[in-house]
């Protein structure tokens, strides 16, 4: 099976433009997760769709948002750039049930500049 | 609340010679522990998995990890480093069943010295 996809990249902005990053899971898998990570706050939980449906949220200001589709593929949006969120912005997919709790397969990120 | 704390921020072993990264973890339910592994640029890799089986947990490339209740803890070891081993681990815990949010300790930078 391919593995989490993450597009693009690499990406520059600047403060106060908005950013669209994209996910593709592992076929089959119905959950995604989206986490921040940086060298002062570590890896950040920042939300999971299961479903086209958020299920779980982390702390982070309501500029980060997101969205699922049918086929489970997952957009993060952040609006009102900062320089602080500047990071590694990593997508990660499991089978997403509540039966069990599963191991997530993380994609190889997105690494975002704001300058 | 769960949360995980990593006690090395930074470990140097030799080439060939025993690895341990330590880990203690807090959480109100029943846990679930993972250890992953981040190489340079990349993204991050599951090594072992914890959900309440055998506490003594074999990964992929040698790597195990033993949990202890009473400890709270769940280190990481290997017999021998190999210079491939060099990267950043990350010891992480699970929500209850079914729960995605993983929560992560701030990691350990492991250098191996030839």
């Amino acid at each position: 099976k391919a593995g989490v996809t993450q597009t693009p990249r690499y990406l520059i902005k600047t403060r106060g433009q908005q950013v669209t990053l994209s996910c593709s899971p592992i076929s089959g898998h119905r959950s995604v997760s989206w986490y921040q990570q940086t060298p002062g706050q570590g890896l950040q939980f920042l939300f999971e769709y299961f479903s086209e449906t958020q299920r779980n949220k982390g702390n982070f200001p309501g500029r980060f948002s997101g969205r699922q589709f049918s086929n489970s593929r997952s957009e993060m949006n952040v609006s009102t750039l900062e320089l602080g969120d500047s990071a590694l912005y990593l997508c990660a997919s499991s089978p997403g049930l509540t039966t069990s709790s599963y191991e997530q397969y993380f994609g190889p990120g997105t690494r975002l500049t704001v300058t | 609340a769960q949360s995980v704390t990593q006690l090395d921020s930074h470990v140097s072993v030799s080439e060939g010679t025993p690895v341990l990264l330590r880990c203690n973890y807090s959480s109100s339910y029943s846990p679930s522990l993972f250890w992953y592994v981040q190489h340079p640029n990349k993204g991050l890799q599951l090594l072992l998995k914890y959900t309440s089986a055998a506490t003594l947990v074999k990964g992929i490339n040698g790597f195990e990890a033993e949990f202890k209740k009473s400890e709270t803890s769940f280190h990481l070891t290997k017999p021998s480093a190999h210079m491939s081993d060099a990267a950043e681990y990350f010891c992480v815990v699970s929500g209850p069943r079914g729960a995605q949010k993983l929560v992560f300790g701030q990691g350990t930078r492991l250098t191996i010295n030839p």
